[in-house]
């Protein structure tokens, strides 16, 4: 199983460029690198997804470095309802994410 | 996008009764269906993987016959807390699995909000 290193926390102020990166040296071939936001009380919410270079989405963009070994999630302009925890996950497409495991994710906090 | 339901949001119960947590996928079938529970300020940790048609897969750690998991149709998954005790609260969370095109990108994960249980 591929495991993931991420920043226990973040600050930021409203209005920056947010990045988050996620180590997963043990990638492998077939997995596929998926970031969540989760709040307080609520279930993790999808926010991107990605397998090599960049994705980009409405919310937010995934940069994903050649070797694969690192992945970081941009979120342009953050404000105060973007705190939440960011979770970094790495699965296998193949298995229908039989093994999807949850590392200690990025407690984000945005300030006025 | 898609829409996974779980309920009920929030249970509080005595100890020693057993507690039903539903978890529907409202529009699409999920032949898969996973369960986590979340202590808070920690992580998500997955508990077991259901399978529509036949038993749920347990992660290790976890007793099968406490946490008993049904999963009898397409878009409901269900996971009964038997004789709840103290320990057992803790935040509940189901997720179901999008297939749409096996071995894609379009393959993706959808969670339920969340049940906290509260056991007195």
């Amino acid at each position: 199983l591929a495991k993931t290193t991420q920043p226990i926390s973040m600050d930021s102020y409203e209005g920056q460029e947010v990045n988050i990166t996620c180590s997963h040296n043990n990638i492998a071939t077939n997995d596929y690198i998926t970031w969540y936001q989760q709040f307080p009380s609520q279930g993790p919410r999808f926010i991107i997804q990605g397998y090599k270079t960049k994705v980009t989405n409405e919310v937010a963009s995934l940069f994903i470095p050649a070797d694969r070994k690192s992945s970081t999630l941009s979120l342009p302009r953050v404000s105060l309802s973007d705190t939440a925890v960011y979770y970094c996950l790495v699965g296998d497409m193949n298995t229908g994410f039989q093994k999807l495991v949850f590392g200690t994710g990025t407690r984000l906090l945005v300030s006025p | 996008g898609a829409v996974v339901s779980q309920h009920p949001s929030w249970v509080i119960c005595k100890s020693g009764t057993s507690v039903k947590i539903e978890c529907r996928s409202l529009d699409f079938q999920a032949t898969t269906m996973f369960w986590y529970r979340q202590f808070p300020k920690q992580s998500l940790m997955l508990m077991a993987t259901s399978n529509e048609g036949s038993k749920a897969t347990y992660e290790q750690g976890v007793e099968k016959d406490k946490f008993l998991i049904n999963h009898a149709s397409l878009t409901l998954s269900t996971l009964t807390v038997t004789s709840a005790h103290p320990e057992d609260s803790s935040f509940y969370i189901c997720s179901a699995r999008l297939l749409v095109a096996v071995g894609t990108e379009d393959e993706k994960l959808f969670f339920g909000s969340g049940t906290q249980l509260s056991v007195l």
